[in-house]
């Protein structure tokens, strides 16, 4: 499978643990996003690297969240001190610069939940 | 601010009828307006994008910027369209993607 890859699928945390999700994007595609979905809503923009270079941070993304991309490959987001509304479907897409950024290729997402 | 509206969380039609899913956005410039669709247990994917001009399994979405719409239209709805539909836009320079809230279509048969 060339698509993009995400582990764990599904990550159950009691509250106050740190969690970390890694994202596998298409091979080569220079841009990375994660996303954040919770039940009922579309996804929400979370961040978005360009190579290892991270662009662009939204304000959900509070001091608890941190992502890296250290190569420009794989990237990972980690959770510390999780709280229940940090449950949520966190998804990661990618996109490549020599075809078009413009369309967002995503993973299956990982599943947290927080007890 | 960038804000995308779709109305409709559920839409239910009979297989053969056409479906129409509505789709009002908020952009201070001039985006870039996708559909994007997650079949069941599948990944989210993109289905069409203004700026191609396509029609992709039978849909198609025409951008009217005056009533900021891009509603996805469908003459003859089958049951393999049911699925979870999001629209979504894109500012200039191709950074995030800001989704309506989606809308579940049921195909009856």
């Amino acid at each position: 499978d060339t698509g993009v890859s995400q582990d764990p699928r599904h990550k159950i945390t009691k509250r106050g643990q740190n969690v970390t999700f890694r994202c596998d994007p298409i091979s080569e595609h220079n841009r990375l996003y994660w996303y954040r979905q919770t039940l009922g809503q579309g996804p929400e923009f979370l961040t978005y690297f360009q190579n290892e270079a991270q662009l662009e941070k939204s304000r959900l993304l509070s001091d608890r969240f941190s992502a890296e991309r250290p190569k420009g490959s794989f990237s990972t987001l980690e959770i510390q001190r999780t709280e229940q509304g940090d449950s949520a479907m966190y998804l990661c897409a990618s996109s490549s610069g020599t075809t078009n950024y413009y369309e967002q290729y995503f993973g299956p997402g990982t599943r947290l939940t927080v007890t | 601010a960038q804000r995308v509206t779709q109305p409709e969380k559920l839409l239910s039609v009979f297989k053969g009828a056409p479906v129409e899913l509505k789709c009002n956005y908020s952009y201070s410039g001039s985006p870039e307006l996708f559909w994007y669709v997650q079949y069941s247990r599948q990944r989210l994917q993109l289905l069409l994008r203004h700026i191609s001009r396509e029609s992709i399994k039978g849909f198609t979405a025409d951008l009217n910027k005056g009533e900021t719409s891009f509603h996805l239209k469908k003459p003859f709805a089958q049951e393999e369209d049911s699925a979870m539909y999001y629209c979504a836009l894109s500012g200039q320079g191709a950074q995030k993607l800001v989704f309506g809230q989606g809308t579940r279509l049921t195909i009856n048969p």
